[in-house]
């Protein structure tokens, strides 16, 4: 059974640059959540998607935004690019809720913004 | 004060000992995870609780909903278990600890 793949697995972006980061999630699964990883804030939730739509949302700024698509596949788009996004954005898929059910991570897109 | 406290931060061990992580959280919740991260990036859910404990292997989780605390216990650690473990909290939204690094040595 395939895992959850996130694409691309590295990008560099230029400040004020838009990116866009892709998550399938393990076949059959319906949710999908984001988080941010950097050195200084460890772990953030960024929002969880269920049935294609968004269910919870942290406290990022509205440069950040995802959608999921019928297949539950899932993305999120950054606009506007600032130095401080550089990250390690993390995928998770679940069956159902993430609040009920196991989370599966992906490897992470690493996002260097320069 | 941070929701989720981790301790201790780091942590170094001899390859046989027991090993104890510990997580305390200040809010509500539905469940806590316990996340396992390797160098790399790449992150492993290793248990989800709401209550009691679980055993998986060498690895065993507890949880104590009244005073808001869980515990990640590792017996007969082995090298390959040096890694950074995670505490989250789910209500909501999801709020991580700040991670404990741990090493064990051969």
């Amino acid at each position: 059974k395939a895992g959850v793949t996130q694409t691309p697995r590295y990008l560099i972006k230029t400040r004020g640059q838009q990116v866009t980061l892709s998550c399938s999630p393990i076949s059959g699964h319906r949710s999908v959540s984001w988080y941010q990883q950097t050195p200084g804030q460890g772990l953030q939730f960024l929002f969880e998607y269920f049935s294609e739509t968004q269910r919870n949302k942290g406290n990022f700024p509205g440069r950040f935004s995802g959608r999921q698509f019928s297949n539950s596949r899932s993305e999120m788009n950054v606009s506007t690019l600032e130095l401080g996004d550089s990250a390690l954005y993390l995928c998770a898929s679940s069956l159902g809720r993430m609040e009920n059910t196991e989370a599966f991570f992906g490897q992470g897109t690493r996002l260097t913004v320069v | 004060k941070n929701e989720v406290e981790q301790s201790p931060q780091n942590l170094t061990a001899q390859e046989g000992e027991f090993i104890t992580i510990n997580c305390s959280y200040s809010v509500g919740i539905s469940a806590l995870h316990w996340l396992q991260q390797h160098p790399g990036g790449g992150i492993v859910s290793l248990f989800m609780l709401s209550s009691g404990k679980k055993k998986h292997g060498r690895l065993i989780a507890t949880i104590n909903i009244q005073e808001k605390h869980s515990s990640l216990h590792i017996t007969a650690s082995h090298p390959r278990d040096s890694a950074v473990y995670i505490c989250a909290v789910r209500n909501n939204d999801m709020r991580f600890g700040a991670g404990t690094r741990l090493t064990v040595k051969p």
